[in-house]
């Protein structure tokens, strides 16, 4: 069984388009994150929630909206795409707290034309 | 947000050689995490910390909890070409993850 999960696996749009990613765990975990994987390998975090409420946004544009319709899930849409916004997705799950390890989904990955 | 030091940026190394890599913060830390990244694929846990001074191993892995919690390390002993991949060290200070920049490693048959 797939603990975390992601669709699509490939996303290729146009510029200015409206896309969603989907972020599925079954880990009973009540903490996800998603994640932004530039052509240089970075991670660098999103959003982080618990129990589907916002804890983290680090300074992402406000064209990113993730939602959390139930603590498995978190979904990621995105407005107006940008070619910048080109990248690798990854969704991630953990237990809340400290000393918790992250489990990451295989990730999206996203090229705006 | 923070983003730790790792270092080599990367490596290219013989089937058989150890490796070492590491990782530095300028905050300390109360968790270590590593994983490894294969091509096309989300990253994969592979030995957590808790404790500064920890030594941890997972086959031929073994990572350490720095003394000062403001690093970490981790070496792979006799390197097999399965081995390939992007290694990212993590370290949570509180709740939040910050990951490290990532050290590829090649190895050659």
């Amino acid at each position: 069984d797939t603990a975390v999960s992601q669709t699509p696996k490939y996303l290729v749009t146009q510029m200015g388009n409206d896309k969603s990613i989907k972020c599925e765990q079954n880990l009973g975990h009540d903490t996800m994150y998603w994640y932004k994987q530039d052509s240089k390998k970075f991670l660098k975090i999103m959003f982080s929630y618990n129990n589907k409420e916002l804890i983290i946004n680090e300074t992402v544009p406000n064209r990113f909206s993730p939602k959390s319709p139930d603590k498995a899930h978190l979904n990621l849409h995105i407005n107006s795409l940008e070619l910048g916004d080109s990248a690798v997705y990854f969704c991630a799950s953990s237990r809340t707290g400290r000393g918790q390890s992250q489990f990451f989904g295989p990730g999206t990955r996203l090229t705006v034309l | 947000g923070q983003q730790l030091n790792q270092s080599p940026q990367s490596m290219f190394i013989q089937e058989g050689e150890d490796v070492s890599m590491n990782c530095t913060s300028s905050s300390i830390f109360n968790t270590w995490l590593w994983y490894k990244q294969d091509p096309g694929e989300g990253p994969v846990l592979l030995i957590a910390l808790y404790k500064a001074g920890e030594l941890t191993s997972n086959g031929r892995l073994t990572a350490q909890f720095g003394i000062t919690r403001k690093d970490s390390f981790l070496n792979i002993s006799a390197s097999i070409p399965s081995d390939v991949g992007i290694y990212f060290c993590a370290g949570q200070p509180g709740n939040q993850f910050y990951f490290g920049t990532g050290t590829s490693l090649t190895v050659i048959p």
